[in-house]
């Protein structure tokens, strides 16, 4: 969905580096998402926030950790990247309560560690 | 946590074709969303639906709330139909899940 971006599309990294993903959204949604999928096991949550001042744990966030700097602007960061974290990383939003709450996808962010 | 389970988990039809997916999943939920994902990896909605049936076009999903499955419908399959098909359910606590997905494959 062009209403939701996400940079960089594709990235190569070291292991022991700091990565930052991000993700922005034109859709005035409240809720954003970061899953991550890999070959065989869909999509996991990594974390998801519901506002600016809400932010929260999802089933696999150990080594990641993100900000929510705006509405419009949701972050990932690897502090120390790892080859197991190499995935396909999706942000997504909705609109929260009071409507039906579906998701809408970014185009994904390819990461490597080496 | 809330289980879902995906059938099958692998589908090739002929052009044309009828076919039946089945999402199960554990324990009640809030909400269930099917999504495509197309073989460039684009993941796109296809329907909201915590309870009922709604249609669009060649599709359609009902949702058994009370027996915990949900069914997606795909009649006169074409080749753009080809990927892979997610269910996603959200529980109590506002936690999302989804399954491990149907690869479905339509040839001409």
């Amino acid at each position: 969905d062009a209403d939701v971006t996400q940079t960089p599309r594709n990235r190569i990294t070291k292991t022991g580096k700091r990565i930052m993903l991000e993700c922005s959204q034109t859709k005035g949604h409240d809720r954003m998402y970061w899953y991550r999928q890999d070959p065989g096991l869909g999509l996991r949550l990594i974390y998801y926030s519901f506002d600016v001042k809400d932010i929260n744990k999802g089933e696999i966030s150990d080594g990641y950790s993100v900000s929510r700097q705006a509405q419009a602007k949701f972050s990932l960061s690897l502090e120390s990247a790892i080859p197991n974290q190499t995935a396909l990383y999706f942000c997504a939003t909705s609109p929260g309560s009071g409507s039906p709450d579906t998701q809408y996808f970014g185009p994904g962010t390819r990461l490597t560690v080496l | 946590g809330i289980q879902v389970e995906q059938s099958p988990p692998d589908l090739i039809l002929q052009e044309g074709a009828n076919s039946t997916l089945r999402c199960n999943f554990s324990d009640s939920v809030n909400n269930l969303q099917w999504f495509h994902q197309n073989p460039w990896g684009q993941l796109i909605n296809l329907f909201y639906i915590p309870s009922g049936t709604k249609q669009n076009g060649r599709l359609s999903a009902t949702t058994v709330a009370t027996e915990r499955y949900s069914l997606l419908y795909i009649s006169s399959s074409q080749t753009t139909d080809s990927g892979v098909y997610f269910c996603a359910v959200e529980n109590r606590y506002q936690k999302v899940t989804f399954g491990i997905g149907t690869k479905l494959q339509v040839i001409p």
